[in-house]
């Protein structure tokens, strides 16, 4: 089984509608992060949780928000969808000492 | 923050040598890592220079100058599942943002027969 997963892996949704992308690991790390990726801008963080009652704004948190639920769960949600969220979405973890991040499959959505 | 230059497309021949350059500017630096990203797929991660110098892991090379802010990935002996996109990311190294990384925009490398 994968260590990080991602649901839903692809969704068409929307402007205006609330979305919930979640995100699981079984790697036991306490570092967790979200992500887009758009043709052309690379990857850009949108949130990361140091632990679940940390959690900090990446470079591009608005129109987002998130919930760590537990130390295996992070999840990131759209309040109101727009169309420039269309993107690649990906979570990733580390542990409190590792160079690297772990990620998983993404989810691919796409708001009309 | 960081501002981080990498080239958008390269193309080059099976079994040639390959490098991919980036040029980064940073406010604080602790590390910078290579990821190869297959086009659809998650990122994986390639290397790891926290020090100046080569760090070689296979047919995969590494280089950093941190007085330079330059690092580049040299790949031998090019395959066709090599053609990918590569990520060079640097991680912060200050305060509340440690170990948190941003990624340049990623360099596609197409690799021809």
């Amino acid at each position: 089984d994968a260590d990080v997963t991602q649901t839903p892996r692809n969704r068409i949704t929307k402007t205006g509608k609330r979305i919930m992308l979640e995100c699981s690991q079984t790697k036991g790390h306490d570092r967790m992060y979200w992500y887009r990726q758009d043709p052309g801008l690379g990857l850009r963080l949108i949130y990361y949780s140091f632990d679940v009652k940390d959690i900090n704004k990446g470079e591009i948190s608005d129109g987002y928000s998130v919930s760590r639920q537990a130390q295996a769960k992070f999840s990131l949600s759209l309040e109101s969808a727009i169309p420039n969220q269309t993107a690649l979405y990906f979570c990733a973890t580390s542990d409190d000492y590792s160079y690297e991040q772990y990620f998983g499959p993404g989810t691919r959505l796409t708001v009309t | 923050g960081q501002n981080i230059d990498q080239p958008t497309e390269m193309t080059a021949t099976e079994g040639a040598i390959v490098q991919i350059n980036c040029t980064y500017q940073t406010s604080g630096f602790n590390g910078l890592f290579w990821y190869q990203q297959h086009a659809g797929e998650a990122p994986t991660f390639l290397s790891y220079n926290v020090l100046d110098g080569l760090e070689e892991k296979g047919r995969f090379s590494s280089f950093l100058s941190r007085s330079k802010g330059y690092s580049y990935l040299l790949l031998k002996e090019l395959q066709m599942k090599d053609s990918a996109s590569y990520l060079c990311a640097v991680r912060d190294g200050s305060g509340a943002g440690s170990y948190q990384l941003t990624f340049g925009k990623g360099t596609k490398l197409s690799v021809i027969p």
